[in-house]
């Protein structure tokens, strides 16, 4: 089966710039995580989705970061205005609503605020 | 905050078997033992989890002490594409715990 997709892998704008990042889960998985990994450390639960519905965005800075799951498919994560430190890694995962187990990670994107 | 205690990183040589330690000593009843791994730029990869026995798949065992504070994660014939950093993570089997991470062991696989 095809894994989780995100796109772009990189891209690298300057402060105070605004930034989307896409993610298409595993087919048929209900519950959709957005992770940030800043270097050096382990990923950082952002927001988790079930469905389309927000289960969990305690740890989302939501005077800049947004994030969306209209048809409880695929994802889009925004920051807007960027800060330097906002430079990192950003992970999406997915897994089956019925599985709680192992969660399925995609490749990331690359963030890189100048 | 992290409930797992992990060594930085480790080091071992190819064809040997990689124990990785991990320390949970505040673990709850219900809680199970979960190990991921994550290669250069590449997203975490789950393993293996436990509650309380051992367990092994097609990737590693896992055995859990009798007390459930600790744990080790066995590569039982590790290969240079093991190289990776290994998380061993707590939490409770349901949709709403959440995975926490902490900084892993790196382990070096040498030629």
């Amino acid at each position: 089966e095809a894994g989780v997709a995100q796109s772009p892998r990189y891209k690298i704008i300057e402060k105070r710039q605004s930034v989307a990042f896409w993610c298409n889960p595993i087919s048929g998985h209900a519950t959709l995580y957005w992770y940030q990994q800043i270097l050096g450390q382990g990923p950082k639960l952002l927001i988790q989705f079930q469905n389309n519905g927000v289960v969990d965005d305690s740890q989302l800075p939501k005077d800049r970061f947004s994030a969306e799951r209209l048809k409880g498919v695929d994802s889009t994560l925004k920051i807007q205005p960027a800060k330097l430190e906002d430079s990192a890694v950003y992970l999406c995962a997915s897994n089956q609503d019925r599985t709680y187990n192992e969660q399925f990670f995609g490749p990331g994107t690359r963030l890189t605020v100048l | 905050d992290a409930k797992t205690t992990q060594p930085t990183s480790m080091d071992c040589a190819e064809g040997r078997a990689a124990n990785l330690p991990c320390n949970h000593s505040t673990i709850s009843g219900n809680e199970y033992v979960y190990w991921y791994r994550q290669i250069h730029s590449q997203g975490p990869q789950y393993i293996i989890h436990g509650l309380k026995n051992n367990e092994t798949n097609e990737m590693a065992s896992l055995i859990i002490t009798e007390d459930r504070k600790s744990s080790t994660l066995i590569l039982p014939h590790a290969t240079l594409r093991d190289t990776a950093v290994y998380y061993c993570i707590v939490r409770v089997a349901n949709r709403d715990d959440k995975i926490i991470f902490g900084k892993g062991t790196r382990l070096h696989i040498l030629p």
